[in-house]
């Protein structure tokens, strides 16, 4: 079956620009995760959302940051006015359920902002 | 803070060697440990995991080693083939559902 899947798999923009990231989840999974990779680095939790709700955004570093989903399924992360410091490999992750069932995550959305 | 730490960085292991990777936590709130394991423009996949109650899990040439006391736990790979070759990372989580990364270990497996 299809895993989960995230658009585009790879994004150039300006500092100070808009980019939206989507996440295709594995379908019939009520909950969707949000990671952030640097290089070298392990991922770092962003956000996750059971169903339509966030249910913990404490890993979104400012305001600048903000994810939605709303129908249940597919989501969307945004950052508003980017960074070079936001230059990194964005990860989708979902699972049946929220709680220890095993997270599946997409290749991710390499982010460089020039 | 960084709550998973992971050893060691890289390492390099003859065909049928063993593999050795430690990782010890802080947060005594964690309760299930998994580690996955990340190809080079791949998202990472779950390999093993284990729970606290139990202090070894073995799927195949895969085993985990956990020592709760000691708030460490370990991925023993037997047997290495060069196809190990990868990426790995410690991973803990409790009830807040999200995951703790290490900072991940690069395993080479030379023929």
């Amino acid at each position: 079956g299809a895993g989960v899947s995230q658009t585009p798999s790879n994004k150039v923009t300006e500092k100070g620009k808009y980019v939206e990231l989507r996440c295709d989840p594995i379908s019939g999974h009520t909950a969707l995760y949000w990671y952030r990779q640097s290089l070298g680095q392990g991922p770092e939790f962003l956000i996750y959302f059971q169903g339509t709700g966030a249910a913990d955004d404490s890993g979104l570093p400012n305001d600048r940051f903000f994810a939605v989903r709303p129908e249940g399924s597919v989501s969307t992360l945004k950052i508003q006015r980017t960074e070079r410091g936001d230059s990194a490999v964005y990860l989708c992750a979902s699972s049946l359920r929220a709680g220890r069932d095993t997270q599946y995550f997409g290749p991710g959305t390499r982010l460089t902002v020039l | 803070q960084q709550q998973v730490k992971q050893s060691p960085q890289s390492l390099i292991v003859q065909k049928g060697g063993i593999s050795i990777i430690n990782c010890a936590y802080e947060n005594t709130a964690f309760d299930y440990f998994p580690w996955y394991q990340q190809f080079p423009g791949k998202g990472p996949a779950l390999l093993i995991a284990i729970r606290p109650d139990v202090s070894e899990k073995k799927e195949g040439r895969f085993t985990i080693s956990f020592n709760k006391s000691a708030k460490q736990f370990s991925l023993h790979i037997m047997d290495s083939q060069p196809g190990d070759s990868a990426t790995y990372f410690c991973a803990a989580t409790g009830t807040a559902s999200k995951l703790t990364f290490g900072t991940g270990t690069r395993l080479q497996v030379t023929l």
